[in-house]
């Protein structure tokens, strides 16, 4: 089985702060992929990336920044939170190079900026 | 416009009932498509994939039609544990979700 850890279940921060929020997987997926999730919206992508050092922007990536440094694991960084970032992080991965595969979730992050 | 649309709901049905959920994809280049359910509180996780010809996993139908690009999810026999949200997704380059549509199965 797929397993995709996320460091913390709940996480409360003050605005302003640099937030560090990682991810790490042990299936040597290619793709990892960053989304937040809020009522009414669904699930919308910050950033994905292909491979390792590589960070493609998502649908919505403007007050944060992901890093890649290793293969199994994908950090996403809140630069100087705010109260508008306050939600549910989901991390994902994805093996590109078995045909059409799904992407296997963590368990998210509640994120609660103060 | 959303790359994925799918009706929020919510579907309120009884036990044995069949409901059928809809989605829609804005990107004739997607690949492969596959429904999700998430528990409150909980992150999603793989339902089943959908197939071009159509597949079936126990009480759970999945269809796709490209020519109008809608995937659809049909569900027999309801179970009060169906209960949920189902994602619609999209995969091309990256995934994309739709925002869900939530079921609530009544006894």
């Amino acid at each position: 089985d797929v397993k995709v850890t996320q460091s913390s279940r709940y996480l409360v921060k003050r605005t302003g702060e640099k937030v560090f929020l990682e991810c790490v997987q042990d299936m040597d997926h290619e793709n990892m992929f960053w989304y937040r999730q809020d009522p009414g919206l669904g699930l919308r992508l910050i950033y994905f990336s292909y491979d390792v050092k590589m960070k493609e922007k998502g649908d919505i990536p403007e007050g944060y920044s992901v890093s890649r440094e290793k293969k199994e694991r994908f950090s996403l960084i809140l630069e100087s939170a705010s109260t508008n970032q306050t939600s549910m992080y989901l991390c994902a991965s994805r093996d590109r190079g078995r045909g059409n595969q799904p992407q296997h979730f963590g368990d998210g992050t509640r994120l609660s900026i103060l | 416009r959303k790359e994925v649309e799918q009706d929020p709901g919510p579907f309120n049905v009884p036990e044995g009932a069949t409901v059928a959920f809809n989605c829609t994809y804005s990107n004739s280049a997607s690949q492969s498509f596959f429904w999700y359910r998430q528990d409150c509180r909980k992150e999603p996780k793989l339902l089943m994939s959908v197939y071009s010809s159509g597949n079936e996993d126990g009480r759970f139908t999945a269809q796709l039609n490209r020519a109008s690009q809608y995937i659809s999810l049909l569900i027999r026999d309801s179970k009060l544990s169906d209960s949920a949200t189902y994602l619609c997704v999209a995969l091309n380059n990256d995934m994309r979700f739709g925002a869900g549509t939530r079921l609530t199965v009544k006894p």
